[in-house]
């Protein structure tokens, strides 16, 4: 199916643990975003990626590695998770950039971390 | 740095109500504006857009006016339905990169 698609869609993980979570895009999207929502912060960049290989921090970088070896998928890595990294996570995509160029979103994971 | 202020919710309204969800905005440069909105246990979908001053976006019965002397895109919509009821977030795009700014939305109930 056309679309962008994230996994798992819920995850429950112990603090200290490694955890991934997956995000594909079929469009061939150059770009690709993770964002965090969180009541009272709406939602605040973590990464993004201009293309493969291209990856640069946001706004809420710490804790949180990606990679993109591959146009089509862009997976968030909480290298230790810890209790504040609890939220619901939302993978994006768009074209090249643009004025009003829009972005796609994923149905989000929602993580917690106990 | 870029930021985007919304009123806060939640908003309850009775089914054909007129809705106003305020939105301003502060930003470097000439930003895009944006309404997304998130419907019960889904993602973000673009709702409408604008992307210079005193342009008008619209798209199922909303609207909103990029006013940059206010700095201001309030979301409108004359009578509102059930269906309408979701989390609407206001955001803006400056420069390069497609990187979004958010407000921290507004959660909007239509009752019958």
């Amino acid at each position: 199916d056309a679309g962008i698609t994230q996994s798992p869609r819920y995850k429950i993980t112990e603090t200290g643990r490694q955890v991934t979570l997956m995000c594909h895009q079929t469009w061939s999207h150059s770009y690709m975003f993770w964002y965090r929502q969180d009541l009272g912060h709406g939602l605040r960049l973590i990464y993004y990626s201009a293309a493969a290989d291209i990856t640069d921090k946001g706004e809420v970088p710490d804790g949180y590695v990606v990679s993109r070896s591959k146009t089509e998928n862009f997976p968030l890595t909480l290298e230790s998770a810890t209790r504040s990294q609890t939220s619901v996570y939302f993978c994006a995509s768009s074209e090249s950039p643009g004025a009003g160029t829009e972005a796609f979103f994923g149905q989000g994971t929602r993580l917690t971390v106990v | 740095g870029d930021s985007v202020t919304q009123m806060e919710g939640p908003v309850t309204l009775s089914e054909e109500a007129f809705l106003t969800i305020n939105c301003t905005y502060t930003a470097t440069g000439y930003p895009s504006l944006f309404w997304y909105v998130q419907y019960p246990g889904e993602g973000l979908q673009l709702l409408l857009k604008a992307t210079k001053a005193d342009d008008k976006g619209s798209n199922k019965g909303f609207e909103a006016t990029y006013r940059k002397e206010t700095t201001s895109f309030h979301l409108e919509k004359g009578s509102v339905q059930v269906s309408d009821s979701a989390v609407y977030f206001c955001a803006l795009c400056t420069g390069g990169g497609n990187k979004l700014t958010f407000g921290t939305g507004t959660q909007l109930k239509v009752e019958l």
